[in-house]
């Protein structure tokens, strides 16, 4: 059984374009999360609901909007694509908001050309 | 804000050295520390963890101890393997947002 998991695991797209990627939990968590991770591994919060309430949104392009329809599932939509936004795109998930284990799904490779 | 610093890789060792990843932390209150470790092409997954100043995480041949008075938490294994081969990334956790190092690749030669 796949605690977290990312659908598509290849996302290959024009510029303008838009996608989206999906996120599901099977863990019980009331966390989700997603994260960027550019090329030289560099990993960056993007956003957090808690309870399907946003609590962290950090300066993220508005472009890029997440959406959590219940707990255990997280998506990220993300209008006219840029080439900036190839990357490895991260979902996870922690039972709270303070000092839990974070659990990450496999990415979803994103490429912009 | 909170922030993590940990040694620029990569680190390249022969299988059966001992390895440290050196990490230090800036944080307000009292934060869980983490070791993440990351395989090519997967996500990151728990290592280790510390919750308490004194605490000692340990996995797989892997420890860290928590150190409030050097604000550290190191990454140490006594003998490495060429399936350690990886990104390792230091983390704490305290209220809200989690704050991760930049990671250190680790590459380890037969």
């Amino acid at each position: 059984d796949t605690a977290v998991s990312q659908t598509p695991k290849y996302l290959v797209t024009q510029m303008g374009n838009d996608k989206s990627i999906k996120c599901e939990q099977n863990l019980g968590h009331d966390t989700m999360y997603w994260y960027k991770q550019d090329s030289k591994k560099f990993l960056k919060i993007m956003f957090s609901y808690n309870n399907k309430e946003l609590i962290i949104n950090e300066t993220v392009p508005n472009r890029f909007s997440p959406k959590s329809p219940d707990k255990a599932h997280l998506n990220l939509h993300i209008n006219s694509l840029e080439l900036g936004d190839s990357a490895v795109y991260f979902c996870a998930s922690s039972q709270g908001t303070s000092g839990e284990t974070q659990y990450f799904g496999p990415g979803t490779r994103l490429l912009v050309l | 804000g909170n922030s993590v610093t940990q040694m620029e890789g990569p680190v390249t060792l022969s299988e059966e050295a001992f390895l440290t990843i050196n990490c230090t932390y800036t944080a307000t209150g009292y934060p869980s520390l983490f070791w993440y470790v990351q395989y090519p092409g997967e996500g990151l997954q728990l290592l280790l963890k510390a919750t308490k100043a004194d605490d000692k995480g340990s996995n797989k041949g892997f420890e860290a101890t928590y150190r409030k008075e050097t604000t550290s938490f190191h990454l140490e294994k006594g003998s490495v393997q060429v399936s350690d081969s990886a990104v390792y990334f230091c983390a704490l956790s305290g209220s809200y947002i989690p704050t991760f190092g930049r990671g250190t690749s680790l590459i380890v030669h037969p």
